[in-house]
């Protein structure tokens, strides 16, 4: 069983349309993380929760809207996305310690149409 | 603000040649510094990373990254390059004070040719 497992893999979607991208980590770790990757630019970092506490939220679109029901979980809603939005979005935990490591999802290709 | 700058997007080396993937980053205060590699379809994964002592630290597969603090930079070699080498090299860096943002490169895409 993978350390960060993320849900669906692939997800084409309409700009009308509301979907969630899943998240569960195995590891223990109180700290979760949402990224986005687009092609040739730095990582985007979205969203962090600390033990289920929204700490960080870098000027994210309200069109995003994280959720964390516990430690374990986090999912990210969509909802009138953008062609733009099309991207692959990581999820990440850490257990919050200073200069921990992050520990990835292997990510979920996004694509709006 | 932090923020890391990768200087090359793309590195074609031949095998068993050496490579060297730059890294330079911007910090008012004191960081961490990070190497993470993504392999093709897989999420990122932690290479090595400089907390305290000694600026050279090395990874377990033969890379070896630099920290310098002069010339704000963290760059990554390896003196023999295989084709499983093939991947993606993020570079990134935390605060020391704390805090929970890592800040990542653009990343360099390292092609390794037989």
């Amino acid at each position: 069983e993978t350390g960060v497992t993320q849900t669906p893999r692939h997800l084409v979607m309409g700009m009308t349309n509301k979907k969630s991208l899943k998240c569960e980590q195995h590891l223990g770790h109180n700290a979760m993380y949402w990224y986005k990757q687009s092609a040739k630019k730095p990582l985007e970092l979205m969203f962090v929760y600390s033990l289920e506490e929204r700490v960080e939220n870098n000027s994210v679109p309200s069109r995003f809207s994280p959720e964390c029901p516990n430690s374990s979980h986090l999912f990210l809603h969509l909802h009138t996305l953008q062609p733009e939005d099309s991207a692959l979005y990581l999820c990440a935990s850490g257990d919050g310690t200073v200069g921990n490591t992050i520990y990835f999802g292997e990510g979920s290709w996004l694509t709006v149409v | 603000a932090q923020s890391v700058t990768q200087l090359d997007s793309q590195v074609p080396v031949f095998e068993e040649a050496p490579v060297e993937l730059r890294c330079n980053y911007s910090s008012s205060v004191s960081v961490y510094l990070f190497w993470y590699v993504q392999y093709p379809n897989q999420g990122l994964q932690l290479l090595l990373k400089y907390l305290s002592g000694s600026t050279l630290v090395e990874s377990i597969n033969g890379f070896e990254a630099e920290f310098n603090k002069s010339q704000t930079s963290f760059h990554l070699r390896k003196p023999s390059v295989h084709i499983s080498d093939t991947a993606e090299y993020f570079c990134a860096v935390s605060l020391n004070t704390g805090g929970f943002k890592t800040i990542f490169g653009a990343g360099t895409r390292l092609f390794v040719k037989a």
